[in-house]
């Protein structure tokens, strides 16, 4: 199946600094990429939608100063959590759908553990 | 989001044994559904999908049922296997994925 990455896969950062994690789809073209957090033993939250050359589309209660993401390429997208405080720390996992590709799934990646302190 | 849950309940069942796995889904306009297993520190994995003009479907060792009256998805694994222990959760949304959401997610321990 395709594969999507994500970078960093974890990260330790202060309080009020800004932390980018990257989503790449690595064998197929991104039309669209979702970003979802989630705490520990909850479930998936979706955050934002983010169609390739245009503004993400953000969840009731997301906020988008707060949570930057940028859908660039075909192949990457990224989420910016700037001045991260520690009710942030959570686990931010992205997926990837190529529209006009046949087929009718989303491949995720394998998450990024943020933790702030 | 839509779907957030205080705490994941646990399903516990013998190796070899079937297991069931239930999500209530409350998007009425949900015509796609989907099934994934998440290892811990993991991303989830698609396991089978199923779409709202059916009721039933089967993979390997997997079935999907939909009950669209009640809202009601099942997953059930044939001769679960230790390696099925995980956290398993529904999603849904419309078929052309402009939302896309997940259930609170049931955590199944396999007992060897």
């Amino acid at each position: 199946g395709a594969v999507v990455s994500q970078h960093p896969s974890w990260v330790i950062c202060k309080s009020g600094t800004s932390v980018k994690i990257e989503c790449r789809s690595l064998d197929f073209q991104a039309t669209t990429m979702f970003w979802y957090r989630q705490f520990p033993k909850q479930s998936l939250m979706l955050m934002a939608t983010s169609n390739e050359g245009s503004k993400a589309t953000y969840e009731q209660g997301v906020e988008k100063d707060k949570f930057l993401i940028n859908h660039a390429s075909l192949t990457l997208s990224t989420l910016t959590v700037t001045s991260a405080h520690p009710e942030d720390s959570s686990f931010y996992i992205c997926s990837a759908r190529d529209f006009r590709a046949p087929g009718d799934t989303q491949y995720f990646g394998p998450g990024t553990r943020l933790t702030v302190l | 989001g839509e779907s957030v849950g205080l705490h994941l309940p646990t399903l516990s069942v013998q190796e070899g044994d079937n297991s069931i796995i239930n999500c209530a889904y409350s998007n009425s306009a949900s015509d796609y559904f989907i099934w994934y297993k998440q290892e811990s520190g993991k991303g989830p994995q698609f396991i089978i999908d199923i779409r709202s003009n059916m009721d039933k479907r089967q993979g390997q060792r997997v079935t999907v049922l939909l009950n669209k009256t009640v809202k009601h998805l099942s997953l059930q694994i044939a001769a679960t296997q230790p390696g099925d222990s995980a956290v398993y959760f529904c999603a849904y949304g419309p078929y052309n994925f402009n939302k896309f959401y997940f259930g609170s997610g049931t955590k199944l321990n396999v007992k060897p």
